[in-house]
C-alpha cells in the first residue's frame, strides 16, 4: 500500500541493547524525519534527510544513529537504549520541507 | 531560533460550542505555519497550513486558522465542535529556507456531550 509505514509499531528492550526502527515510505519524498514524542516536550526532531546519503542533526540527536542508503527508507538505531529513550517515535517524510506526512509511529519501552 | 508556543495544554469545550486553540510563534519573517491533529494511537495528520497567500486559511473538518502578523499568532477554531473533534492539537513554524519544522508542545482537546 502506498503511505509510510513504521516497524515494529510496539517494541520493549533492554537497557544497553541496540535497537532499530524502520521507516519506509512510496511516495519517493525526498526529506524524511525522525522525531520523538513525549508528555510535555511535543514533538522533537532527532534526525532529517535531505536525500539518499544526505543525514544531519537534528534538536535531540545524541544517542542515535540514522542512515539512508535509500530514498525510501530511513531506519534510525538506537546503539545502547537507555531509559530515558523510552518514547513513541514518528518518521514522517516530505516532498519539500513544508508538509509532512507521518507514519503510525512505534512506542518503545526500554527496561 | 524560531520557536512556537501553544497556550493551554488541555482546552475542554462543549458539543456545538467554539473551538479557539491558540498558537504564537517567534520570528521577525513570517514563517510558514501549520496545524496538525493527532488522534489516539495515531501519526500526526495535516490539518491546515499558511505559506504566505491568504491570511485565512481553511483546513478539513470545519477548521480554519487566521495568520496575524502584528500579533505573531496562528490560531485555529472551529465554529461548532463534534464529539470527533477529541484529539490532540499541534502547532508547527518552518522558518523559511531551512529544512525543518518546529512544533508546539501541543493542546489536548476534549469535547462534552
Amino acid at each position: 500500500d502506498a503511505g509510510i509505514t513504521q516497524s515494529p509499531r510496539y517494541k520493549i528492550t533492554e537497557t544497553g541493547r541496540q535497537v532499530t526502527l524502520m521507516c519506509h515510505q512510496t511516495w519517493s519524498h525526498s526529506y524524511m524525519f525522525w522525531y520523538r514524542q513525549d508528555l510535555g516536550h511535543g514533538l522533537r526532531l532527532i534526525y532529517y534527510s535531505a536525500a539518499a546519503d544526505i543525514t544531519d542533526k537534528g534538536e535531540v540527536p545524541d544517542g542515535y544513529v540514522v542512515s539512508r542508503s535509500k530514498t525510501e527508507n530511513f531506519p534510525l538505531t538506537l546503539e545502547s537504549a537507555t531509559r530515558s529513550q523510552t518514547s513513541v517515535y514518528f518518521c514522517a517524510s516530505s516532498s519539500d520541507t513544508y508538509e509532512q506526512y507521518f507514519g503510525p509511529g512505534t512506542r518503545l519501552t526500554v527496561t | 531560533a524560531q520557536s512556537v508556543t501553544q497556550l493551554g495544554s488541555h482546552v475542554s469545550v462543549s458539543e456545538g460550542a467554539l473551538v479557539l486553540l491558540r498558537c504564537n510563534y517567534s520570528s521577525s519573517v513570517p514563517p510558514y505555519l501549520f496545524w496538525y491533529v493527532q488522534y489516539p494511537n495515531q501519526g500526526l495528520q495535516l490539518l491546515l497550513k499558511y505559506t504566505s497567500a491568504a491570511t485565512l486559511v481553511k483546513g478539513i473538518n470545519g477548521f480554519e486558522a487566521e495568520f496575524k502578523k502584528s500579533e505573531t499568532s496562528f490560531h485555529l477554531t472551529k465554529p461548532s465542535a463534534h464529539m470527533s473533534d477529541a484529539a490532540e492539537y499541534f502547532c508547527a513554524v518552518s522558518d523559511r529556507g531551512t529544512d525543518k519544522l518546529i512544533f508546539g508542545t501541543g493542546t489536548r482537546l476534549q469535547v462534552f456531550p
